[in-house]
């Protein structure tokens, strides 16, 4: 089991870019999560996914946009890309009733 | 959601136990006391939860308060792999249905350093 993948790893952006992270859920896991963790700090809760649909959404702004495909792997994507984006973009995935699972991440550098 | 106080940092020694507070004098009835850990240049991982009793798994201990106000992680033997940052995080509902609202609310943890 390759537990839950996240790609690509590290990613540079200009800024006012646009950029597409992608998730791959560990198998049997049917919710997904994104996570935005800055240096230092603890990772803030962005959105959650299930059944393709958007179910909860935290503080971020709609520059902040996501989808789950029919495979339950999911999507993230950012508008209009600021400086103050660049962190660790974290993944999680779990199973009703279960821990969440998380990726290691893409580290995103806006410049 | 209701918040958690944990210590900005906390030191051991490796081969001893390790105890970890948290603070949570908001807790709701319904409120899971979960732990999680990042250790560097990954994402976190699940340790423990519990909601009243003391529960023990293979990597931790978690201690409850009887008034639920407070717990506290217990690393039996600590060692240098368990240098980490520790999240202590309440959450409403053990995962229930998919579709619930059960993003996870971090704080700031506690960067615990072990010491050879």
């Amino acid at each position: 089991d390759a537990g839950v993948t996240q790609s690509p790893t590290h990613l540079i952006k200009t800024r006012g870019q646009q950029v597409t992270l992608r998730c791959s859920p560990k198998s049997g896991h049917d919710t997904v999560s994104w996570y935005q963790q800055a240096l230092g700090q603890g990772p803030q809760f962005i959105f959650q996914y299930y059944e393709e649909e958007e179910r909860q959404r935290g503080n971020f702004p709609d520059r902040f946009s996501g989808h789950q495909f029919p495979n339950y792997s999911s999507e993230l994507n950012v508008n209009a890309l600021l400086l103050g984006d660049s962190a660790l973009y974290l993944c999680a995935s779990r199973l009703r009733g279960t821990e969440a699972f998380f990726g290691q991440g893409t580290r995103l550098t806006v410049v | 959601d209701a918040k958690t106080t944990q210590p900005n940092s906390m030191e051991s020694n490796e081969e001893e136990p390790v105890h970890l507070p948290c603070n949570h004098s908001t807790i709701s009835g319904t409120d899971y006391i979960h732990w999680y850990r990042q250790l560097p240049s990954q994402g976190p991982e699940y340790v423990i939860h519990g909601l009243t009793s003391n529960v023990n798994n293979r990597m931790a201990s978690l201690a409850i308060a009887e008034d639920r106000k407070s717990s506290t992680l217990i690393l039996h033997r600590a060692t240098l792999r368990d240098a980490a940052v520790y999240y202590c995080i309440l959450r409403e509902v053990l995962g229930g249905s998919g579709g619930g609202a059960d993003g996870l609310t971090f704080g700031k943890g506690t960067h615990l350093i072990i010491q050879p």
